[in-house]
């Protein structure tokens, strides 16, 4: 089974901080996505990578960037954390187009 | 832009029932539509895809159906169990864009 994992389940962190959170899948996946899930908001595309090296903004990149310097890592940045940044972030990956998508576990940061 | 709705938005069973949840979408081009489980607090577990020239995908308890042209899909879970108590998600993909629905919480009662 392809796994994705994201290196924090729970993440509090200060106003003004920088964040990374990481994702990494382990299937050679061409596709990885970040989303962030909020109640009555549903899920919404931060960024997507298509390949290495590669970055797409998706509906809500703003205050966001991210890094993929191998296939396999994903990384999602706030350059200066905010209090509505406070989310569920989760990471996906897929094959490439029209397959599915394989989602983390998450990771639930708290910015005060 | 791709609206994909999600009916009921919540629902209370007894262990044992079968039953349905359903989802509608606006724009019927899509790739393929995949239905996700949630547990609170916890990441999306993949359920079932189905691509767009398909009708339907089964796995063990669990049916799904894709009608595209009436832009809707079913969700048939049967004999329910307390394990099954989740939030469930369905997902179209359009355009290279994953569009979710708001999902449907069930809890299914001893």
């Amino acid at each position: 089974d392809v796994k994705v994992t994201q290196s924090s389940r729970y993440l509090v962190k200060r106003t003004g901080e920088k964040v990374f959170l990481e994702c990494v899948q382990d299937m050679d996946h061409e596709n990885m996505f970040w989303y962030r899930q909020d109640p009555g908001l549903g899920l919404r595309l931060i960024y997507f990578s298509y390949d290495v090296k590669m970055k797409e903004k998706g509906d809500i990149p703003e205050g966001y960037s991210v890094s993929r310097e191998k296939k396999e890592r994903f990384s999602l940045i706030l350059e200066s954390a905010s209090t509505n940044q406070t989310s569920m972030y989760l990471c996906a990956s897929r094959v490439q187009a029209s397959y599915g998508y394989t989602f983390g576990s998450g990771t639930r940061l708290t910015v005060v | 832009k791709q609206e994909v709705t999600q009916i009921p938005a919540a629902l209370s069973v007894p262990e044992g029932e079968n039953l349905v949840l359903n989802c509608s979408f606006t724009d019927s081009a899509i790739y393929n539509l995949q239905w996700f489980r949630q547990d609170p607090g916890k990441g999306l577990t993949s359920l079932l895809l189905i691509q767009s020239s398909q009708r339907e995908q089964t796995s063990g308890r669990l049916n799904a159906s894709l009608d595209k042209s009436s832009g809707r899909s079913t969700l048939y879970i049967a004999a329910s169990q307390p394990g099954d108590s989740a939030t469930y998600l369905c997902a179209v993909l359009l355009l290279s864009r994953l569009t979710f629905g708001e999902g449907t919480q069930l809890t299914v009662n001893p």
